[in-house]
């Protein structure tokens, strides 16, 4: 089975500094995509950010950024100048068997400090 | 708003009573997808489909149905709900694994 895996199940930083969110998975494929989904206490899913594997280059949308290691296949999210608004549950997610499945990890309870 | 809409929003059933999810999408997606969540386990597939008329099982399926009879509906149903199955439960469509969107989740309580 595919996997993947959040080591860190709560991390908390002062506001408008940056935090490192973890994530390793397993793949036997070459193309892939991979997702974070950050889920407020909405209970919303939303999207973050999208990596696609083929691509060298990693994925940045505004404040979020990642650092997608294709061989060690790591897939960290580094969220800069944290806001109050970026407290939330982050869910790092896999596609596997030709994208028809979504695999999520656990998870990492994310808490910015006034 | 276009997107996925799951109904009802908050549900409590009786152990042995059933009920049926109803997720609606309409950006004509070919996937489609049940997630139940539960704390410290993240979303954990229940089944999903990647076709109208087609259904297959995912990492939990025991104690539950599907059925996809129209393309833009995907149907979770419990026959005979247990406390286990108290959960959070969320639909979501995709696009060929490119976009995942999913639904504002089901909050279900089996007492």
């Amino acid at each position: 089975a595919q996997t993947v895996t959040q080591s860190q199940p709560e991390m908390s930083v002062q506001e408008a500094e940056t935090v490192t969110l973890s994530c390793t998975y397993d793949t036997s494929e070459n193309n892939y995509y991979l997702f974070w989904y950050k889920q407020p206490p909405s209970r919303q899913m939303i999207l973050v950010i999208r990596q696609e594997a083929y691509k060298q280059q990693n994925a940045t949308e505004n404040r979020f950024s990642v650092n997608f290691q294709k061989a060690a296949k790591s897939f960290s999210l580094k969220i800069s100048d944290s806001q109050l608004g970026d407290t939330a549950m982050y869910f790092c997610a896999h596609p596997n068997f030709g994208n028809e499945k979504l695999t999520f990890g656990t998870g990492t309870r994310l808490t910015i400090i006034p | 708003n276009a997107g996925v809409t799951q109904t009802p929003k908050f549900r409590v059933l009786k152990t042995g009573q059933s009920m049926t999810l109803l997720c609606a999408q309409d950006m004509n997606h070919e996937y489609m997808y049940w997630y139940r969540q539960d704390p410290g386990m993240g979303l954990r597939l229940i089944h999903y489909s990647v076709g109208e008329g087609t259904t297959a099982k995912g990492e939990v399926p025991d104690g539950y149905n599907v059925s996809r009879l129209k393309k833009q509906n995907f149907l979770l149903g419990l026959e005979s709900a247990a406390p286990s199955q108290t959960s959070v439960y969320f639909c979501a469509s995709s696009y060929e694994g490119y976009g995942y969107t999913f639904g504002s989740g089901t909050r279900l309580t089996v007492v």
